[in-house]
């Protein structure tokens, strides 16, 4: 089974942190996506990645930032933390080899982040 | 980017099977239809995939007209379990282009 983990579950932080949320993927995934999720929204796509060093902005990249150094790690940065980024971060990863889809998505557990 | 359209919610008892229709009235010919589940406080879980006619896992069923203007999710026998928010989404591999749930139509099953 694919496995997406993420670095926290919870996490607190006041305004203006700099704030580092990491996912990993142990399936050797080429794509890998950050999205937030917020009551009656929806799941946003705020990042992606489908090669190491490589992005594409989603639907809401402001104020974020991201990073991909080896295929299995994906970072989403919050350079200066701010009260409406306050949300259910979610991770995920694709791939195409061996009959996968872009859009077949695994999600790790989420991050609730607070922003106080 | 296709659109997608689905009912907000659902309401279903155990044991009856549930059709959930989605609508994607503009999808381009090489999109695939896709459609997740998410229980609350969890990620969404992929469910199943199709691009035409009816595609058939041991989850559930996907069906798909000709037109491939709408597709309808059909989860057999539904259990409390199943007590969720599904999602559809239309897209391509080709191009990964920018992704949108919406906002999924939520199933409630009753006892």
């Amino acid at each position: 089974d694919v496995k997406v983990t993420q670095s926290s579950r919870y996490l607190v932080k006041r305004t203006g942190e700099k704030v580092f949320l990491e996912c990993v993927q142990d399936m050797d995934h080429e794509n890998m996506f950050w999205y937030r999720q917020d009551p009656g929204l929806g799941l946003r796509l705020i990042y992606f990645s489908y090669d190491v060093k490589m992005k594409e902005k989603g639907d809401i990249p402001e104020g974020y930032s991201v990073s991909r150094e080896k295929k299995e790690r994906f970072s989403l940065i919050l350079e200066s933390a701010s009260t409406n980024q306050t949300s259910m971060y979610l991770c995920a990863s694709s791939s195409l080899k061996g009959g996968g889809s872009f859009y077949e998505q695994y999600f790790g557990p989420g991050t609730r982040l607070t922003v106080t | 980017l296709a659109k997608t359209t689905q009912p907000i919610s659902m309401d279903s008892y155990e044991g009856q099977e549930v059709n959930i229709t989605c609508s994607h009235n503009n999808i381009a010919t090489n999109d695939y239809i896709t459609w997740y589940q998410q229980f609350p406080s969890q990620g969404p879980r992929f469910i199943i995939q199709g691009y035409k006619t009816k595609v058939t896992n041991e989850v559930a069923s996907l069906f798909i007209p000709a037109d491939r203007k709408s597709s309808t999710l059909s989860l057999p026998r539904v259990s409390l379990s199943d007590t969720a928010v599904y999602y559809c989404l239309v897209g391509a591999d080709t191009g990964r282009r920018a992704l949108t749930f919406g906002s999924g139509t939520r199933l409630q099953v009753q006892p």
